[in-house]
């Protein structure tokens, strides 16, 4: 399986961008580079996903590094409400296994 | 759309007993998951479906058994609960793994004395 690499946890000021990183030097040429986000007693949801190209939707923005071995998750503006676990997940193949993710915590 | 549907969504259990998370999606999605998450902890694979008819072994099977029905629904079953199993289960689908968003249910929340 390919593997991810988080930081543990990161903190932010609110209102201000936040940048999540995310290292995955063992991906292959197919692997899509997902990132999901957990608020506090919620299943995990969706944040966003890329191939090669940066990213962007309404949540977020994607930064892929041009050899793929790494990618960053940018938050423009975090607020309190983006305080949440934040995984990095590739996917191919059927078998999705998740790392232990970047807990965030915004600061007002 | 209900999404990923997961009953029940509270059980208590005493050690030895069985019983069966349902899961449901109606999003016509091929793959299916179950995940665990122990408290303060990430998300481990149990097992997953990658169509129907299929099941795999993810990260954490032991004490665990699975059924696909059919393409809507995914079956876990505990045979004889044990304490460490005291967790919260996530059902999951997908439609394609290479471009699809992975879809979770509510999770179900097992205790086991």
């Amino acid at each position: 399986d390919a593997k991810t690499t988080q930081p543990n946890s990161m903190e932010s000021n609110e209102e201000e961008p936040v940048h999540l990183p995310c290292n995955h030097s063992t991906i292959s040429g197919t692997d899509y580079i997902h990132w999901y986000r957990q608020l506090p007693s919620q299943g995990p949801e969706y944040v966003i996903h890329g191939l090669t190209s940066n990213v962007n939707n309404r949540m977020a923005s994607l930064a892929i590094a041009e050899d793929r071995k790494s990618s960053t998750l940018i938050l423009h503006r975090a607020t309190l409400r983006d305080a949440a676990v934040y995984y990095c997940i590739l996917l191919y193949g059927n078998k999705l296994v998740f790392g232990a993710g970047t807990i965030l915590r915004v600061k007002s | 759309n209900a999404g990923v549907t997961q009953t029940p969504k509270f059980q208590v259990l005493k050690t030895g007993q069985s019983m069966t998370l349902q899961c449901a999606q109606d999003m016509n999605h091929n793959s299916m998951y179950w995940y665990r998450q122990d408290p303060g902890m990430g998300l481990r694979l149990i097992y997953y479906s990658a169509s129907e008819g299929t099941t795999d072994k993810g990260e954490v099977p032991n004490g665990y058994n699975v059924s696909r029905l059919n393409k809507r629904e995914f079956s876990l079953r505990l045979e004889s609960a044990a304490p460490s199993q005291t967790s919260v289960y996530f059902c999951a689908s997908i439609w394609g793994t290479n471009t699809g968003e992975l879809f979770f249910g509510e999770g179900s929340r097992l205790t086991v004395l």
